[in-house]
Formats: structure tokens, C-alpha cells, sequence
């Protein structure tokens, strides 16, 4: 089983600031998918294929990364984007999910 | 409108069998894979089987003797069958279905709690 680790946990961000979340893989992986979740609802797809966005997903956000070492980005910071991020991968089943970070507004 | 939407009980028996339907509209369950991926209270996503578009399935290891996943095409409808249930399968489970290559629309989700 491929381990997902993500960090950090926790990030506190003011509006404006540029946050960037880390996803490292106990195995390579091809490709990287993130999902947002807030409080209450279900996950969304928020990046797909290591970088890119579906439909209606603020283009502040972007992905990067191969092999182990993935990251999310956020090039500035706003109060919506409050939530926990999850990275996922495809490549070996069983598909996992990192344990989640956190991002919430200093 | 893809839709998917999470049915059973809120309440089972410690070692009794969770029967969950998950009913979908706005697409095919013979174009699309549909999954059972399941989350604790304030914890992280595990992802449970699937029901491949072509009738099969897949299950995580970890679940995999006590998990069974099918359908009905005709009524738009995957079930998840799991038996044996214990504290820790307190959780909310979701169906999910594919697109962009990712988990790309999920249900509601419904909580089932474990408890005498």
C-alpha cells in the first residue's frame, strides 16, 4: 500500500499570503489528485493529474510535483479557501488518501 | 446532472451487516465506475471497492473479507454489503463517481454509527 504523508498538518494563512501543502508518497506515483473538504460536506476534486483544475476551481490554486514529492499551492490566500486539502493517488491499488492538512485563517 | 445519493441506517448492531444503496442519476452505471470510500468523524478518507462500469469489482485488502460490492443497472442503484461491523466502522460512507480521472462527484455521504 502506497502511504500518503502530508504536511504540514496545520497551516494558520492571512488573507493574501501564499500557502503551499506537501504530499510525499512512500512509493513514486504518477500522478497526483487533491480534494477540498469543508466542515460538514463532502469532498471535492480540486486538482486532477498533478496539475490541473476541473471546472470552477480558482485559478490561485495550482499543483505540481513527480515521483514521491507533490505539492498544492495557493498563490494568495483567501478566506474561502478554508479547509482541509487531501492529496489521493491512482497508481497502486488500494487507492489512498494522505491523512489531510488543515488550512485555516490566522 | 451527475447525482449520487447515500441510503441505509444511521444505527446498526455491533457484529450485524451494514446494507448500504447508493441510487444515481444523470449518467450510466455501465459507462462509469462507481466507489465506496468511507471517513471517521474528524479523520481521513479511506477508500473502500469499487463496481467497475463492466460489472466487476475491486475491494481494499484491508476490508476485503468482510466487503461486498453490486449493482442494478436497471434501478441506477450500487449496494455495499459489510459484515461483522465493530466501533471503528463508525463512520460516513460515500459513493463516488469518476471524472477527470479523479473522484469527481460524491454523494451526501451518510453516517452510520456502531453501537448497542
Amino acid at each position: 500500500e502506497i502511504v500518503l504523508t502530508q504536511s504540514p498538518t496545520t497551516i494558520p494563512a492571512s488573507p493574501g499570503e501564499k500557502v503551499t501543502i506537501t504530499c510525499r508518497a512512500s512509493s513514486s506515483v504518477s500522478y497526483m489528485y487533491w480534494y477540498q473538504q469543508k466542515s460538514g460536506a463532502s469532498p471535492k476534486l480540486w486538482i486532477y493529474d498533478t496539475f490541473k483544475l476541473p471546472p470552477g476551481v480558482p485559478n490561485r490554486f495550482s499543483g505540481s510535483g513527480s515521483g514521491t514529492s507533490y505539492s498544492l499551492t495557493i498563490d494568495s490566500m483567501e478566506t474561502e479557501d478554508a479547509a482541509t486539502y487531501y492529496c489521493q493517488q491512482w497508481s497502486n491499488t488500494p487507492w489512498t488518501f494522505g491523512g489531510g492538512t488543515k488550512l485555516e485563517l490566522k | 446532472q451527475v447525482q449520487l445519493m447515500e441510503s441505509g441506517p444511521g444505527l446498526v448492531q455491533p457484529s450485524e451487516t451494514l446494507s448500504l444503496t447508493c441510487t444515481v442519476s444523470g449518467f450510466s452505471l455501465s459507462i462509469y465506475n462507481v466507489h465506496w470510500i468511507r471517513q471517521p468523524p474528524g479523520k481521513g478518507l479511506e477508500w473502500m471497492g469499487v463496481m467497475w462500469s463492466g460489472g466487476g469489482t475491486d475491494y481494499n485488502s484491508a476490508l476485503k473479507s468482510r466487503l461486498s460490492i453490486s449493482r442494478d443497472t436497471s434501478k441506477n442503484q450500487v449496494f455495499l454489503k459489510m459484515n461483522s461491523l465493530q466501533s471503528e466502522d463508525t463512520t460516513t460512507y460515500y459513493c463516488v463517481r469518476e471524472g477527470y480521472g479523479g473522484f469527481a462527484f460524491w454523494g451526501q455521504g451518510t453516517l452510520v454509527t456502531v453501537s448497542s
